[in-house]
């Protein structure tokens, strides 16, 4: 199947920084890519809908000033969490769906961050 | 989006036993989609359902859609240590995926 490559898959940075988190469509072109976040033993919560060359769509609840999502290409969406804190520890995922429509999603492998 | 709940959360199964997860809708869905989730990694796609009343099988698993599709079903039979995991299922609206809380399983052989 298609592969969504996901870097860092483990960062630990300090209260105060940003963390950028990349995910790239390695052999197929995604128009949109999906963001969620996992906390232990919980399931997937999608934070935000990131369309390639517009603004990215954000759930409710979910701070677009605090997750800046920005999807330059067909194949790269980033998440930034900006002045991170320990809340913000958390399993971040992204996944994306082929540009024709095929059905099934396909997932990064997942960002660990650490905010310490 | 869509709100599905799944239940059982924990499923502890004696290996080579069988078991069931559900998940339900209080709205009809368009589709629901299955994925496996192994204990540190990403979610995998299993399958999708589509039609009322479809049941679909894959080796020891079988997925089955409802009749009014609001609810779906995966039962596994002879449960292996590989089939340790957690297992979700997914309705799509508006192209997104909202996921059930999941199934968590743990083999003890």
């Amino acid at each position: 199947g298609a592969v969504v490559s996901q870097h860092p898959s483990r960062v630990i940075c300090k209260s105060g920084t940003s963390v950028k988190i990349e995910c790239r469509s390695l052999d197929f072109q995604a128009t949109t890519m999906f963001w969620y976040r996992q906390f232990p033993k919980q399931s997937l919560m999608l934070m935000a809908t990131s369309n390639e060359g517009s603004k990215a769509t954000y759930e409710q609840g979910v701070e677009k000033d605090k997750f800046l999502i920005n999807h330059a290409s067909l194949t790269l969406s980033t998440l930034t969490v900006t002045s991170a804190h320990p809340e913000d520890s958390s399993f971040y995922i992204c996944s994306a769906r082929d540009a024709l429509g095929v059905a099934e999603a396909f997932f990064g492998q997942g960002t660990r961050l650490t905010v310490v | 989006g869509q709100q599905v709940m799944q239940i059982p959360q924990y499923q502890h199964v004696q290996e080579g036993e069988d078991f069931t997860t559900y998940c339900n809708s209080s709205t009809t869905l368009s589709n629901i989609q299955w994925y496996k989730q192994r204990p540190g990694g990403h979610p995998v796609f299993l399958i999708q359902l589509v039609k009322s009343g479809e049941v679909k099988k894959q080796k020891r698993l079988t997925f089955q859609f409802g009749e009014a599709k609001k609810n779906s079903s995966l039962h596994i039979t002879a449960t292996q240590t590989t089939d340790v995991g957690t297992y979700f299922c997914a309705a799509t609206s508006d192209y997104k995926l909202s996921f059930g809380a999941g199934t968590t399983v743990t083999v003890r052989a």
